[in-house]
């Protein structure tokens, strides 16, 4: 069974900080996105990467994928309210293994 | 744009009185999903259909139920509600098994 462990669990922060969250496996990811989710609504894909070591930029969000495709972080620079949401990490095997991964997700609060 | 649609984005049913939950895709995907998710965790997989071939999930309970009458369109069937089936249930396409994964908003189902 794969797991991808997420960290933090919970974050809050005050506006204009920057933060780092992790996804960390012992397995092999063939590829991995992350999703930001806000109440009541489902998932929306902010990056998908494939490449072991690939660093993505989506503004001021930074997204990484470990040499070995094990592990992922996410790194936003000057928080700002608007990302409030939960941050959700999810990889995939290819092949016959269809199924995605989750992270537990982080909850991510940004006060003003 | 291109996108996945649900509906209704809120239900409310009585124990035990059955349900469907419907979805759309606009992006001419192979492959829908449904997800179940209780607040605060990741999505659970049910089960997906790959064009017509419907694939349930080993732990995916009977009372769930699902129908793919075309390429677009995607329905989720709770045969007997109960209180713990209140959950947000989402609906997902992606283009082949091990593509990224495209979400719709969801649809909250409240149970009494």
């Amino acid at each position: 069974t794969q797991l991808l462990e997420q960290s933090p669990q919970f974050l809050s922060i005050q506006e204009g900080e920057n933060l780092t969250v992790y996804c960390n496996s012992s397995s092999v990811f063939s590829s991995l996105q992350w999703y930001r989710q806000e109440p009541g609504e489902g998932p929306v894909l902010l990056v998908t990467v494939v490449t072991g070591g690939e660093v993505k930029k989506l503004k001021r969000l930074t997204f990484q994928f470990g040499d070995a495709r094990k592990d992922s972080s996410l790194h936003i620079t000057a928080a700002q309210p608007g990302d409030t949401g939960l941050y959700l990490c999810a990889g995939g095997s290819g092949g016959s293994n269809y199924k995605l991964t989750f992270g537990k997700g982080t909850l991510l609060t940004v006060n003003p | 744009d291109a996108m996945v649609i649900q509906n209704p984005r809120y239900q409310v049913t009585q124990f035990g009185k059955p349900v469907t939950l419907s979805c759309s895709q606009t992006l001419n995907h192979n492959v829908m999903y449904w997800y179940q998710q209780k607040s605060s965790q990741a999505p659970k997989l049910l089960f997906h259909y790959y064009d017509k071939d419907f694939n349930n999930e080993a732990d995916t309970p009977d009372n769930f139920q699902s129908r793919r009458p075309n390429t677009s369109f995607c329905l989720l069937d709770i045969r007997s509600p109960g209180l713990g089936d209140a959950a947000m249930y989402l609906c997902a396409t992606s283009r082949d098994l091990w593509d990224t994964q495209y979400f719709g908003p969801g649809t909250r189902l409240t149970v009494l």
